[in-house]
């Protein structure tokens, strides 16, 4: 079946370092990804989104690519500020579900220190 | 941005009690609305599908009689807890989607933290 596998968390890195945050996944037919994020108490905010191969989802200074060729699509950072700090999650639409229900990732908490 | 809100944000009740749980999309037509609920520290869990106007898509493992979805209309979905109980407590989150079939992004409302007593 379909899934997402996301880098276990927490991270914790200090202001204005790099961050990647791997996302794998499996899935038949061409699925959509998407990165949400989630702060404390709150529900999920849309971050990017990719639709097909190749294609490279970017807001706020995160950005990720749609890699078919390594199922993958890590999330990148130039330069995180303590605002950063959340749980990110890494999602698929599963196109095999009929509903395009999503398939989430087990979350990534990131803890950036000023 | 496409914007759903949910409401209450937070409900504490005692053992026994129903609870309703409100989700609107303020800005766009829902054609589907989704229910997940959410354990401390944990990914979401997908209850519930709910299509407009039709009966809601449970997930293996969620009682459909405790946990009763109503997606009435364009721009509400509600869910209520029926007789909850301790276990029940968790956050539970909605969101919405324009369209029925489609790979299109789904919007999350803030969740609601519910605490059985």
């Amino acid at each position: 079946g379909n899934s997402v596998t996301q880098m276990e968390g927490p991270v914790t890195l200090s202001e204005e370092a790099f961050l990647t945050i791997n996302c794998t996944y499996t899935a038949t037919g061409y699925p959509s990804l998407f990165w949400y994020v989630q702060y404390p108490g709150e529900g999920l905010q849309l971050l990017l989104k990719a639709t097909k191969a190749d294609d490279k989802g970017s807001n706020k200074g995160f950005e990720a690519t749609y890699r078919k060729e390594t199922t993958s699509f890590h999330l990148e950072k130039g330069s995180v500020q303590v605002s950063d700090s959340a749980v990110y999650f890494c999602a698929l639409s599963d196109p095999t579900s009929g509903t395009y229900k999503y398939i989430f990732g087990t979350g990534t908490r990131l803890k950036v220190l000023a | 941005g496409a914007v759903v809100s949910q409401h209450p944000s937070r409900v504490i009740c005692k053992s026994g009690t129903s609870v309703k749980i409100e989700c609107r999309s303020l800005d766009f037509q829902a054609t589907t609305m989704f229910w997940y609920r959410q354990f401390p520290k944990q990914s979401l869990m997908l209850m519930a599908t709910s299509n407009e106007g039709s009966k809601a898509t449970y997930e293996q493992g969620v009682e459909k009689d405790k946990f009763l979805i109503n997606h009435a209309s364009l721009t509400l979905s509600t869910l209520t807890v029926t007789s909850a109980h301790p276990e029940d407590s968790s956050f539970y989150i909605c969101s919405a989607r324009k369209d029925v079939y489609s790979n299109q992004p789904q919007h999350f409302g803030d969740g609601t933290r519910l605490s059985i007593l």
